[in-house]
């Protein structure tokens, strides 16, 4: 059974840094794309970050880049996110999500249930 | 800046039939851009419900289908039911590896 589970959400002051994991299990972690999705309270989803089976590609959300990173250890089958400079509008629950691949088409297949990050003073 | 489409609310009555849009503010929806369709209830992660367009995702009802209507990427749902009322999102692939959700759709059904 594929298991996604995210950990390291937490409260954080303006500024400061967190690095969320999500522990994968059930499947074969280096064969799939793996991606950080975010939705702020009361707000819609937004795609973060993807990072490719053996990690060497790395995509971000435009308004991410340079504070954000992605990255895994194929090892361990885990996925983490590193945040940095953490503002106010961080805010959400951070989901971890495995891409899955038909028919020339991606798709996330399977969600973690996610980690809050609060960034509050 | 592209943005994907969708509209904000939506109401349907037991056992009517409804139809989403996901477009692009700048462009059309094709297969492409791998159109996929979630489901979400609050507090609960999103649920997988349509991928490659119209490929319904294990265990969802038949009810739900997906298609290119137009230049948008489109999700119907036949016959709706009370626990269909949930928040519905498309995301799509915009190139040089960019995804962007829609702003997602909050279905009333009643």
């Amino acid at each position: 059974e594929v298991q996604l589970v995210e950990s390291g959400g937490g409260l954080v002051q303006p500024g400061g840094s967190l690095r969320l994991s999500c522990a994968a299990s059930g499947f074969t972690f280096s064969n799939h794309w793996m991606s950080w999705v975010r939705q702020a309270p009361g707000k819609g989803l937004e795609w973060v970050a993807n990072i490719r089976g053996d990690g060497n590609e790395e995509y971000y959300v435009e308004s991410l880049k340079g504070r954000f990173t992605i990255s895994r250890d194929n090892a361990k089958t885990s996925l983490y996110l590193q945040m940095n400079s953490l503002r106010a509008e961080d805010t959400a629950v951070y989901f971890c999500a495995r891409w899955g691949y038909y028919n020339s088409n991606y798709f996330f297949d399977y969600w973690g249930q996610g980690t809050l990050v609060t960034v509050s003073s | 800046q592209t943005v994907v489409t969708q509209e904000p609310s939506f109401s349907v009555s037991p056992g009517g039939t409804i139809t989403l849009t996901c477009g692009l503010s700048s462009g059309s929806v094709s297969t492409n851009s791998h159109p996929s369709w979630y489901q979400q209830t609050p507090g609960q992660a999103p649920r997988t419900l349509i991928y490659s367009t119209n490929i319904r995702s294990s265990g969802v009802p038949d009810r739900f289908s997906g298609s290119i209507l137009g230049n948008k990427a489109a999700l119907t749902i036949t016959g709706a039911q009370a626990d269909d009322e949930s928040d519905y999102y498309c995301i799509l692939y915009i190139g040089s590896g960019i995804w962007l959700f829609g702003g997602g759709t909050k279905l009333t059904v009643l």
